[in-house]
């Protein structure tokens, strides 16, 4: 599983409501990913990270924000939930220095009602 | 950026005949191309990937091929057996790059 947890693997919350999810890695991985998963549209990405302090948006980042702190913390913060972010949504984390395989974390299930 | 586009959306084959599932993309800079399984409840898992260096590669009973030219790649599943049902991404991804764009996955059914 590459060493990546995610926290909390369930929630469900109200519109309006500020949320935070956690990616927590143990193998000091430099690349990291948040993506949603929804029925018709696969994997998008919301944002990714290459560092520490460093981030970069995905194809569906509005409504979204992140921090890397630290290289094993990856968090995904919805400012406001809505309806629209209800998903699941999965971590990643990409191997680098000549392999370039990316593996998943064991996904959150967000319900904003 | 990417677009990776991903057919048949859902296939059903008897235990023991072949799937095979195909994605084009868009990006001739793409390089490295991925397959994933998705049983459910559960998180993406990778059972084989290519880079553009490789025309085809296999794995017991999986296999991968890559058309650069035509900028397609196919994942190929032989003598399929009823815990092969599950959900099959394809992506595709630059070595150097940050990214990776998704397929929209195919939901294969295995009928015993």
């Amino acid at each position: 599983d590459a060493g990546i947890t995610q926290s909390p693997r369930h929630k469900v919350t109200e519109t309006g409501t500020p949320v935070t999810l956690r990616c927590h890695q143990t193998e000091n991985h430099r690349y990291m990913y948040w993506y949603r998963q929804d029925p018709g549209h696969g994997l998008r990405l919301i944002h990714y990270s290459y560092g520490v302090k460093d981030t970069d948006k995905g194809e569906v980042s509005d409504g979204y924000s992140v921090s890397r702190s630290k290289t094993e913390d990856f968090l995904l913060t919805l400012e406001s939930a809505t309806s629209s972010q209800t998903s699941v949504y999965f971590c990643a984390i990409k191997f680098s220095g000549g392999a370039y395989e990316q593996y998943f974390g064991p996904g959150t299930r967000l319900t904003v009602t | 950026g990417e677009n990776v586009e991903q057919h048949p959306s859902t296939l059903s084959v008897q235990e023991g005949d072949s799937a095979v599932i195909k994605c084009t993309y868009s990006d001739s800079a793409s390089n490295y191309f991925p397959w994933y399984k998705q049983e459910l409840g559960k998180r993406p898992q990778l059972i084989i990937d290519i880079r553009s260096n490789v025309g085809e590669k296999k794995d017991q009973r999986i296999a991968v091929t890559l058309n650069k030219t035509a900028k397609h790649f196919s994942l190929h599943i032989t003598e399929t057996q009823p815990e092969d049902s599950a959900v099959y991404f394809c992506a595709a991804s630059k070595e150097l790059g940050n990214q990776f764009y998704f397929g929209t996955g195919t939901s294969l059914t295995v009928i015993p």
